[in-house]
């Protein structure tokens, strides 16, 4: 049991829409890590959060925003979905924003785009 | 951007033969971890590696970074049915990379 939450489970929306999913970290834990993993893929680094900052972000467009709160937990919002959106998003948390530490990842959404 | 690749992609084995997947970069890497996601699941934290000619073992499991720190290999004795599963290498700079993992299906 890693700890590591997210809600919903899975999801479907339509083109064009926009969506939330929401992450809730490993108590103690103050870096939440977003990914995204295509069917057949390995997870990409969408951005992480650390203390409630943007601490880095992969090669993905402005339309992903994401937010951390006070309690660490976070978000992850896409604006105007597109296809290729479609996939399993998953969240994981750590100790600290260190490239040595070690991610405890939560059981994913599955955003379905239709 | 920097790349891992990993190989092979997939791999099919009896119950009870050996398993390894190589990862391998074009430049050095300041460590290594290695996961594992089974069918349906997520990625599940196995080992971190960061001296070079680093050797770790877990059970059935021999995890080894290379001397110049630009490879890496998990090596699995004896497969079992709950091995199977995709293993990836991850490098850590200023974000984490996943390599492009091994599918390891156990054949009972």
């Amino acid at each position: 049991e890693t700890g590591v939450t997210q809600s919903p489970t899975h999801l479907i929306k339509t083109r064009g829409q926009q969506v939330t999913l929401r992450c809730s970290s490993q108590s103690g834990h103050n870096t939440v890590s977003w990914y995204q993993q295509a069917l057949g893929q390995g997870p990409q680094f969408i951005f992480q959060y650390y203390r409630e900052e943007e601490n880095g972000r992969g090669n993905f467009p402005p339309r992903f925003s994401g937010l951390q709160f006070p309690n660490y937990s976070s978000e992850l919002n896409v604006n105007a979905l597109e296809l290729d959106d479609s996939a399993l998003y998953l969240c994981a948390s750590s100790f600290a924003s260190v490239s040595t530490d070690t991610q405890y990842f939560g059981p994913g959404t599955r955003l379905t785009v239709l | 951007g920097q790349q891992v690749m990993q190989i092979p992609q997939y791999q099919h084995v009896q119950e009870g033969e050996d398993f390894t997947t190589y990862c391998n970069s074009s430049t050095t890497l300041s460590n290594i971890q290695w996961y594992k996601q089974r069918p349906g699941g997520h990625p599940v934290f196995l080992i971190q590696l960061v001296k070079s000619g680093e050797v770790k073992k877990q059970k059935r499991l021999t995890f080894q970074f290379g001397e110049a720190k630009k490879n890496s290999s998990l090596h699995i004795t004896a497969t079992q049915t709950t091995d199977v599963g995709t293993y990836f290498c991850v490098y850590t700079g200023n974000q984490f990379y996943f390599g492009t993992g091994t599918s390891l299906t156990v054949i009972p």
